[in-house]
Parts: structure tokens; sequence; C-alpha cells
């Protein structure tokens, strides 16, 4: 597709509830990255695959987080029994080289009540 | 490791002012260095990149310039429009091979008429 997308683009969930969230990322592009954003803050690394490899997870803020890539496609980001500090947007991007800049998606705000 | 420290804000100029965002950065070799930057309601963009010392990034009247001696990449643009009220973000990658961003926290810039 012409960028990247993430879907939901809402989600709110009930604490303890186990979410998905997805990423289409460019056709094309073999990185893919994995970022949150918590209210009035930075971005925060979590996981980056390179093809359907993830050489880079240290992001990944506990067990429960977890992360997966089919091929140099689609990738789904996995939240189990979600807690309440999880609220965040979760960024997704692709590339191909970093120096070219990472495309990024519009997100995924994540609301857990 | 590596971190980038940009000055707070919120940043609120009159339009046609003259706009400086500091960022700074510790990392080990020679990281490329970035500015993404976030619209109201929209994903962030990559706004301009440099990949070695002394080069100078520049995109829509924005400048950056790589400097290594005093590990700064500060942004800066002439004469700022109330369209580019946003939220600036600058970044370093390790190398220039596909390896994670590490983000500054975000600088809020708001013009005003």
């Amino acid at each position: 597709g012409a960028g990247v997308s993430q879907s939901p683009s809402n989600k709110v969930t009930e604490k303890g509830k186990d979410v998905e969230l997805r990423c289409d990322p460019i056709s094309g592009h073999t990185a893919l990255y994995w970022y949150r954003q918590r209210l009035g803050q930075g971005l925060e690394f979590l996981i980056y695959f390179q093809g359907n490899s993830a050489p880079d997870k240290s992001g990944l803020p506990s067990d429960r987080f977890s992360a997966e890539r089919t091929g140099e496609s689609v990738s789904t980001l996995t939240i189990q029994r979600t807690q309440q500090e999880d609220s965040a947007v979760y960024l997704c991007a692709s590339g191909r080289l970093t120096f070219y800049g990472y495309t990024f998606g519009s997100g995924t705000r994540l609301t857990v009540v | 490791g590596n971190s980038v420290t940009q000055m707070e804000g919120p940043v609120t100029l009159s339009e046609e002012a003259f706009l400086t965002i500091n960022c700074t950065y510790t990392a080990t070799g020679y990281p490329s260095l970035f500015w993404y930057v976030q619209y109201p309601g929209e994903g962030l963009q990559l706004l301009l990149k440099a990949t070695k010392a002394d080069d100078k990034g520049s995109n829509k009247g924005f400048e950056a310039t790589y400097r290594k001696e005093t590990t700064s990449f500060h942004l800066e643009k002439g004469s700022v429009q109330v369209s580019d009220s946003a939220v600036y973000f600058c970044a370093l990658s390790d190398d220039g091979t596909a390896s994670k961003l590490t983000f500054g926290t975000g600088t809020r810039l708001q013009v005003t008429l």
C-alpha cells in the first residue's frame, strides 16, 4: 500500500483482557518497528523486525508483550492481561534502511479501563 | 547507551519569528541524526536527516547541521508559519543500517498570528 496501515485506530479494553494490534507495512520494506508513545512523553522503542526475525526485542516491557511478523508483511503486537499502564498510542513504522527514514503509521490508541 | 536530549516545550512564537529547537545527543560510533514532525492528529513524518558530521539536512525551510564536536543537531527555521505548529522529535540511529531510532521526548511548537 501507499503507507503504513495500523488497525484498529482506537481500542478500549478492560483490564486483564488480551489485545492484538496489527500493522501492515509498506510493500518492500524489510524492516518493521513498534514504538509506544505514552501521553506527553517521547517514543519508546519496543521491538524491531528484519524480515520475520526479531534481532532486537530489548524494548518489550514485560513478558505480557509479544510480537510476530509474517515474512516481510503484516506484524501483530499482542498484549496479554492488559494493565492500565499499557494505555498509550502504539506506533508501527517500516523502512528499508534507517538513514532513509522510517514511515510511521497513524498508530493505535489503546485505553485500558 | 544512546540518548537524545531536546529542549522542553512548549515553544510559542509569533508568525515569521525565528525558530531554534535544541537537540544534543550521546552515542557511540557515528550515528545518523533525524528530525521527525508530528502534526495534530497525524502520524510522525520524517522532516530531515543528516548521516555524517557537518552534513546539513533541510526541508520545508527547516535546517539542521550535524555537529560532532558539540554533539548537537539543532533545528532552525528563519520564519515560522502557523502551519508549522506541531511536535518535533529529534532522533538518532546507531549507524546507517536498519537499526532502531532513539527519540527525544519531543518539543511542542505553537505559532500564533
